[in-house]
């Protein structure tokens, strides 16, 4: 069956360092998303893609990026983390981004910056 | 610019207990309406969605009924069960932002047996 992955599924780093988060999906999605999921803000949206080479600011980018090389990965990677970004993240992918196209959501990605 | 409002949480109901979870948005155009719902440890999956005004989502026994005049989307159930113990989440999607979604805070519902 197809599906959306994420790994790690937990992730506990310090201060500066830099983090990569994968998103892998299999239903060859041209559309490709990264959100983080923090108390009271509900998902919010980070980096989106439309398709490969394709990359967008959400509207919490600061302090992230994102690069498509192809259409099955969308990895998000935190340049230097700070406390801050300590949230789950959530990748999501869908096919066309139409008015009645749906989006499907990984299992999520707990990080932790000490 | 767009936002979506729910009601706050948690909500802690009995089994077979009538829930409504209120959800009002902001937009401008005619954006599609989504409930997703994010039970413990998992990710998100979409319970339900409304495209056009007086459109009926319904799934698993929840409903939502897409209310222009209102600008509104709330989620309903005649009877809950215990395993709907969940987050649910209204979010909206405006036709020309390709596939971005813009969710609400998050209700947590809890159901006692």
């Amino acid at each position: 069956d197809a599906e959306i992955t994420q790994s790690p599924r937990h992730k506990i780093t310090e201060t500066g360092r830099q983090v990569t988060l994968a998103c892998h999906q299999t239903w060859n999605h041209n559309n490709m998303f990264w959100y983080r999921q923090d108390l009271g803000h509900g998902l919010r949206l980070i980096h989106y893609s439309y398709g490969v080479q394709d990359t967008n600011k959400g509207e919490v980018s600061d302090g992230y990026s994102v690069s498509r090389s192809n259409t099955e990965d969308l990895p998000l990677t935190l340049e230097s983390a700070a406390s801050s970004q300590t949230s789950v993240y959530f990748c999501a992918s869908s096919e066309r981004g139409g008015l009645t196209d749906t989006q499907y959501f990984g299992p999520g990605t707990r990080l932790t910056v000490l | 610019g767009d936002s979506v409002t729910q009601m706050e949480g948690p909500v802690t109901l009995s089994e077979e207990a009538f829930l409504t979870i209120n959800c009002t948005y902001t937009a401008t155009g005619y954006p599609s309406l989504f409930w997703y719902v994010q039970y413990p440890g998992e990710g998100l999956q979409l319970l339900l969605k409304a495209t056009k005004a007086d459109d009926k989502g319904s799934n698993k026994g929840f409903e939502a009924t897409y209310r222009k005049e209102t600008t509104s989307f709330h989620l309903e159930k005649g009877s809950v069960q215990v395993s709907d113990s969940a987050v649910y989440f209204c979010a909206l999607r405006r036709y020309n932002q390709g596939g971005k979604l813009i969710f609400g805070q998050g209700t947590e519902l809890s159901v006692k047996p």
